[in-house]
């Protein structure tokens, strides 16, 4: 069974500049999760989809970032423009949300340098 | 209010010994879920273990045991008998909210063991 797959896994950019990530889920799984975490700290929750609908997003910086799923099932995240404390791995995780113990996959993250 | 609070940012282990990492959590949800997981330097995030709330019995996975206390809104990862390779941050992590696809996950802040030989 293929894992979630992340893309890039590295990017610098300089700040003021866009920046996406990609993420692809686990076949079949309805849910799909982007997680910062910034160096030294664990995951934060900026987002959260069940199919292609948000769940949650109140930690998601609106005026800088943007996530879609559009066809409910890989999903693109974006910020623009970057800022320095952007700087982190940016994690994407799936679940496949029918059981209660249903663990969360993870991808490899997306380690993100704004200079 | 934090969700989730491990009060060990880091901890040090002698190789074939046991260790308990702490995890503390906040929520008036009767239903949720517990998981802890592992993040070598590597970067990847590894599923170690999982009580659910209504669990009568403490979690097991191999050296992996959760010392679970409901009461006390306590979730501590055991490990025994430490390998070098168990070097690595841990997570906790809770499951939270209604049904399926709507429950929010939240993790903790971590705890980086150190396996000494």
């Amino acid at each position: 069974e293929a894992g979630v797959a992340q893309s890039p896994r590295y990017k610098i950019i300089e700040k003021r500049q866009s920046v996406a990530f990609w993420c692809n889920p686990i076949s079949g799984h309805a849910t799909l999760y982007w997680y910062q975490q910034i160096l030294g700290q664990g995951p934060k929750l900026l987002i959260q989809f069940q199919n292609n609908g948000v769940v949650d997003d109140s930690q998601l910086p609106k005026d800088r970032f943007s996530a879609e799923r559009l066809k409910g099932v890989d999903s693109t995240l974006k910020i623009q423009p970057a800022k320095l404390e952007d700087s982190a791995v940016y994690l994407c995780a799936s679940r496949h949300s029918v059981a209660a113990n249903e663990k969360l996959f993870f991808g490899s993250g997306t380690q993100l340098s704004v200079l | 209010a934090q969700k989730i609070t491990q009060t060990q940012p880091g901890m040090f282990v002698q190789e074939k010994e046991a260790v308990t990492l702490d995890c503390t959590y906040d929520t008036s949800d009767p239903s949720y879920g517990l998981f802890w997981y592992k993040q070598p330097s590597s970067g990847e995030m590894i599923f170690l273990i999982y009580q659910g709330s209504y669990d009568q019995q403490n979690a097991t996975e191999g050296r992996y045991s959760l010392n679970f206390q409901k009461a006390r809104k306590s979730a501590n990862l055991v490990i025994s008998a430490s390998q070098l390779g168990d070097s690595a941050m841990y997570f906790c992590a809770m499951r939270e909210g209604p049904g399926g696809g709507y429950q929010k996950v939240t993790f903790g802040t971590g705890t980086k063991l150190q396996v000494i030989p």
